[in-house]
């Protein structure tokens, strides 16, 4: 597609239950990021994708929180052992590197654990 | 200390007047980038505007305008001829060099447009 794309859209899962939530970024962009918004506030920076280069993973919240990505292209964002306070939408994003160029966004992915 | 700094959290403003959205930046790098990215309620980013660092004419596109002040490290967005559609959370972000090209975010200010 076009467009940057995560799944699901919408995940509603049990407190101590693993998720994963998936973004497939804009074919060629080497730049990707995992951001969290709960409700009503600003972007919450979780993890940096840069090429090749050691992901900046300075934003996870705790060590239940882990993302990869394969092959310079799709990432996998793991909540290990979910907890309430883990309610949010998770927003992805992906550019071309450097400094002229905007993220592009995904829709997020809403997640509810009850 | 904040990098990105939106000292308003709510603005109403009536339909049809000029808006002018705030943000200061901090930064030590002589090469960066600024963005505004407004969020309707339906949640999407949608990008609005870019500012270079070097670049020496206010950035502009369409009703948007930046109002770039280097030396005050102010980079705040104008909306001429606001809409109702334009009711929406609006976010300054910052991308710096040594930070490998890292987006920083501004904390957001809401705006609503009165009819």
């Amino acid at each position: 597609g076009a467009g940057v794309s995560q799944s699901p859209s919408n995940k509603v899962t049990e407190k101590g239950k693993d998720v994963e939530l998936r973004c497939d970024p804009i074919s060629g962009h080497t730049a990707l990021y995992w951001y969290r918004q709960s409700l009503g506030q600003g972007l919450e920076f979780l993890i940096y994708f840069q090429g090749n280069s050691a992901p900046d993973k300075s934003g996870l919240p705790s060590d239940r929180f882990s993302a990869e990505r394969t092959g310079g292209s799709v990432s996998t964002l793991t909540i290990q052992r979910t907890q309430q306070e883990d309610s949010a939408v998770y927003l992805c994003a992906s550019s071309l590197r450097g400094a002229a160029t905007e993220a592009f966004f995904g829709q997020g992915t809403r997640l509810t654990v009850v | 200390a904040q990098k990105i700094t939106q000292t308003q959290p709510g603005m109403f403003v009536q339909e049809k007047e000029a808006v002018t959205l705030d943000c200061t930046y901090d930064t030590s790098d002589q090469s960066y980038g600024l963005f505004w990215y407004k969020q309707p309620s339906s949640g999407e980013m949608i990008f609005l505007i870019y500012q270079g660092s070097y670049d020496e004419q206010n950035a502009t596109e369409g009703r948007y305008s930046l109002n770039f002040q280097k030396a005050r490290k102010s980079a705040n967005l104008v909306i001429s001829a606001s809409q109702l559609g334009d009711s929406a959370m609006y976010f300054c972000a910052m991308r710096e060099v040594y930070s490998n090209y890292q987006l920083i975010w501004g904390a957001g200010t809401k705006l609503i447009i009165k009819p």
